[in-house]
């Protein structure tokens, strides 16, 4: 089954810049989608189809691809942006979604 | 204000079902692609299912095909999941969430726990 590989845990400074990857063979075909999710809470779209940003997301979340890679940039990190992050798109097929790993970024 | 709110989660023996529904208002439900997603107790997201607007595509992961299914009610702007052969390892929070990839509103989250 298609699988997307994310690192486990990113830490980051307040005002530094933290990026998250995201790895599957689809990535060159196929969109990437980035979801918050913040504990006990329901997740948040923060980018869709690569690169765009939600109304009410701040500038700082921005997401770009290369090759079979997608990466989740947060510029300028707060506090507020402590979470788990998930990557999520399809296989080949377009029909079967899939989550990445996941993600947790952790602001100090 | 769109709102999805899930309910029929609750405590259910192996082997046994379950159905879940999804409520929606606040938008044309009958416009939107609508997903199932769920979280096992400490554990990372994953995609469930999702159906066409018109319910005429259904699409499954491969663990829980002929045993979930997802249909909808356009009329009563509803989404379900009916589980049947449920495993322990069904054991999440069942969300449902409008889209198909951009999944841009989710419910508050119903809890299936799978146990004898």
């Amino acid at each position: 089954s298609y699988e997307l590989t994310q690192p486990p845990s990113v830490s980051v400074s307040p005002g530094q810049t933290a990026r998250i990857t995201c790895s599957g063979d689809a990535l060159t075909k196929k969109y990437a989608y980035w979801y918050q999710q913040k504990s006990g809470q329901a997740p948040v779209l923060v980018i869709y189809e690569d690169s765009k940003r939600p109304s009410g997301i701040p500038e700082r979340f921005s997401g770009s691809t290369s090759g079979t890679m997608a990466t989740l940039t947060i510029s300028g990190a707060q506090v507020e942006d402590e979470a788990d992050y998930y990557c999520y798109s399809t296989d080949s097929s377009g029909n079967l979604f899939v989550f990445g790993t996941g993600t947790k970024v952790t602001v100090i | 204000e769109v709102q999805l709110v899930e309910s029929g989660g609750g405590l259910v023996q192996p082997g046994g079902s379950l159905r879940l529904s999804c409520a929606a208002s606040g938008f044309s439900f009958n416009n939107y692609w609508m997903s199932w997603v769920r979280q096992a107790p400490g554990k990372g997201l994953e995609w469930v299912a999702n159906i066409k607007e018109d319910g005429s595509e259904k699409n499954y992961v491969d663990s829980v095909k002929g045993r979930l299914t997802i249909s909808r009610d356009n009329a009563k702007k509803s989404l379900y999941l009916q589980m049947n052969s449920l495993r322990a390892e069904d054991t999440a929070i069942y969300y449902c969430a409008r889209g198909r990839g951009a999944h841009d509103y989710w419910g508050q989250g119903t809890l299936v726990t799978v146990s004898s």
